[in-house]
């Protein structure tokens, strides 16, 4: 069956490591995407990705880092910089391109929940 | 950049009609969504709009109104299991990649 895994489910960090947070679809998406949600809150864009080994910065980008070395996979690494980590973090991804682009959705993974310690 | 706005929190009464609303400003308006999320888990999508008008789809409905950048979801014979939150989210090309920013969220509770 075709669709998003994310990985791991929990996640805990200590103060002052770098984390990567695994982002993998089979469903031959073009775009992917990584939100952060915290408690209570909406999702808020951190990375997007259109196209292997390109990305943008999202609305909140700072102490984040991406990849997209495959068409599949959009690891997110969270930094040392990253002063407030602890939140839910959501990855996506949708068709661009071709006619069923328009009204086709994003596909969300099960989500990261990740705690710094 | 983007602005969508959504109320933060509504109650409803089972076997009722709710309407949650959704106003957004985007200068490269593609497309809007609305997602269901239940507590810690994903979103779920619901339903997208793209012209204006009513799409219908079950017991939930949605309108767009492009020209007022104004959204609504329309759920009806409410269910318990509609407690959960309703993202509206809008699809941005004005960079020429497609971005996809969603609003705040607004809770829904349904009480018996």
């Amino acid at each position: 069956d075709g669709g998003i895994t994310q990985s791991p489910k929990y996640l805990f960090r200590k103060e002052g490591q770098n984390v990567t947070l695994s982002c993998e679809q089979n469903l031959n998406h073009d775009a992917m995407y990584w939100y952060r949600q915290d408690p209570g809150q909406g999702l808020r864009l951190i990375y997007y990705s259109q196209i292997v080994n390109d990305f943008q910065k999202g609305d909140i980008a700072e102490g984040y880092s991406v990849s997209r070395e495959k068409k599949e996979s959009f690891p997110l690494t969270v930094t040392s910089a990253q002063k407030n980590p602890t939140a839910f973090y959501l990855c996506a991804s949708s068709i661009v391109w071709g006619p069923a682009a328009g009204g086709t959705e994003a596909f969300f993974g099960q989500g990261t929940r990740l705690t710094v310690v | 950049g983007q602005n969508i706005d959504q109320p933060t929190e509504m109650t409803a009464t089972e076997g009722a009609i709710v309407q949650i609303n959704c106003t957004y400003q985007t200068s490269g308006f593609n497309g809007l969504f609305w997602y269901q999320q239940h507590a810690g888990e994903a979103p779920t999508f619901l339903s997208y709009n793209v012209l204006d008008g009513l799409e219908e789809k079950g017991r939930f409905s949605s309108f767009l109104s492009r020209s007022k950048g104004y959204s609504y979801l329309l759920l009806k014979e409410l269910q318990m299991k509609d407690s959960a939150s309703y993202l509206c989210a809008v699809r941005d090309m004005n960079t020429g990649f497609q971005k996809l920013v969603f609003g705040t969220g607004t809770r829904l509770l349904v009480s018996p």
